[in-house]
């Protein structure tokens, strides 16, 4: 079945950076693109952005532009998408999805992975 | 950006009710670009409804979607214990935004 999967819970200090992975499976990685979306505890959903396996094209939301790089290796099937310049704010369970051409809607989700940023 | 609204923030309903669900869009979104998750505690959100009205595969027939332009609706026609949880809509216009969540719980 179609699934992602996600690296281990991180926690990195103030000024840091993390880099999450994402692996596919149970489809053609290079034929859907990538989103990555990020929930605070207790909050709701934030997108951060997108990126194609295929050609490795990105496009980021204004919020994260310069802080946030979404990178792929299609030999394992593997997204990444790491954050830079940490701050307390950014603590949060990051999920990667695969969108679905034509509507762009998630399905399915990656299981998510906790960053937690503390000094 | 377009911003979306949800209502209401909760929704106090006993199971084998009806819940409806609101998502009022700042702008008007394409029906195609209208999709609802749903997040239980814990879990990662999963897709329900795609394209404003079609069933994600899986997903119950107890579970509707309706609306255009700037008014959506999400619809459980009796509610079951396992559908009690926070549900989200999503739009794609020139970015994705998510609301703000709607939480079903038990009354």
């Amino acid at each position: 079945q179609v699934q992602l999967v996600q690296s281990g819970a991180e926690v990195k200090k103030p000024g840091a950076s993390v880099k999450v992975s994402c692996k596919a499976s149970g489809y053609t990685f290079t034929s859907y693109d990538i989103n990555w979306v990020r929930q605070a505890t207790g909050q709701g959903l934030e997108w951060m952005g997108w990126m194609n396996p295929n050609s490795g094209n990105t496009g980021y939301a204004q919020k994260f532009q310069g802080r946030v790089t979404m990178t792929r290796n299609t030999s394992i099937s593997t997204a990444y998408m790491e954050l830079s310049s940490l701050r307390s704010e950014d603590t949060a369970v990051y999920y990667c999805a695969r969108e679905i051409p034509g509507g762009s809607w998630f399905d399915p989700w990656g299981q998510g992975t906790l960053v937690t940023v503390s000094s | 950006e377009i911003v979306l609204t949800q209502s209401p923030g909760t929704l106090s309903l006993s199971p084998g009710e009806r819940a409806t669900l609101s998502c009022r869009a700042s702008q008007s979104v394409s029906s195609s670009y209208l999709a609802w998750y749903q997040q239980k505690p814990g879990q990662a959100p999963r897709l329900l409804i795609y394209g404003a009205s079609s069933r994600a595969t899986g997903i119950p027939d107890r579970f509707s979607g309706s609306g255009s332009g700037t008014d959506f609706t999400l619809t459980i026609s009796r509610l079951e214990p396992e559908d009690f949880a926070v549900y989200y809509c999503q739009q794609y216009g020139s970015s994705v935004t998510f609301g703000p969540g709607t939480k079903v719980d038990i009354k």
